[in-house]
């Protein structure tokens, strides 16, 4: 079964750092996203990426996120400055179409501290 | 404003007895839902979907029922196992939206064996 890699499954940062967590989505998906979990909450959209550009975001995908395809199989999600509060589970999923023509594949997430 | 809300926190149900978990949403122009389960450590896992113009689809042992008069939905887990146990989260696609999907809070299923 095809699956979506997020690299790191942990990382830790101090506040004030800039982070990149990595994610390989399905080879033949087109449809790329990235999701965060504040523990014990809801899973929040942050932003979606078809085409080489983004194609929807959220209120909470501001200047301090970026999302980048550096070639064609990475996906990565930069968080400049990073706060507090931006400790979080943050997921990378893929879709082959566009919802509703079938949901999207979720990794297995990258859980960052900022302390 | 618009939202996907879960009922109830918890539901404990006896492995092999039926599981009903539901979801009420807060946008009656929403066009498309997808229960997800996420087991601990992991990323939600695809369920099943449905689209606004349906009523009901199965898949196996799972039922996804969608009521739009009192915009509820509900996933139904025949047989519960104990790799059932997980937490269950709705989410609907909002009427504009290109591709984002909005997420309820999620309930947590527990099997007792």
């Amino acid at each position: 079964e095809p699956e979506v890699t997020q690299t790191p499954s942990h990382q830790v940062t101090q506040m004030g750092q800039e982070v990149i967590l990595r994610c390989v989505p399905i080879s033949n998906h087109l449809y790329f996203y990235w999701y965060r979990q504040i523990l014990g909450q809801k899973v929040e959209f942050l932003v979606s990426f078809y085409n080489n550009e983004i194609s929807e975001k959220s209120e909470i995908f501001d200047d301090q996120f970026s999302v980048e395809r550096p070639d064609g199989s990475n996906f990565t999600l930069k968080i400049r400055s990073t706060k507090l509060e931006d400790s979080a589970m943050y997921f990378c999923a893929s879709s082959l179409f566009r919802p509703p023509a079938g949901g999207y594949t979720f990794g297995s997430g990258t859980r960052l501290t900022v302390v | 404003g618009e939202s996907v809300g879960l009922h109830l926190p918890t539901l404990s149900v006896q492995e092999g007895d039926n599981s009903i978990i539901n979801c009420a949403y807060s946008n009656s122009a929403s066009d498309y839902f997808i229960w997800y389960k996420q087991e601990s450590g992991k990323g939600p896992q695809f369920i099943i979907d449905i689209r606004s113009n349906m009523d009901k689809r199965q898949g196996q042992r799972v039922t996804v029922l969608l009521n739009k008069t009192v915009k509820h939905l509900s996933l139904q887990i025949a047989a519960t196992q104990p790799g059932d146990s997980a937490v269950y989260f709705c989410a609907e696609k909002p009427p504009g939206a290109n591709s984002k999907l909005t997420f309820g809070k999620g309930i947590t299923l527990s099997v007792r064996p």
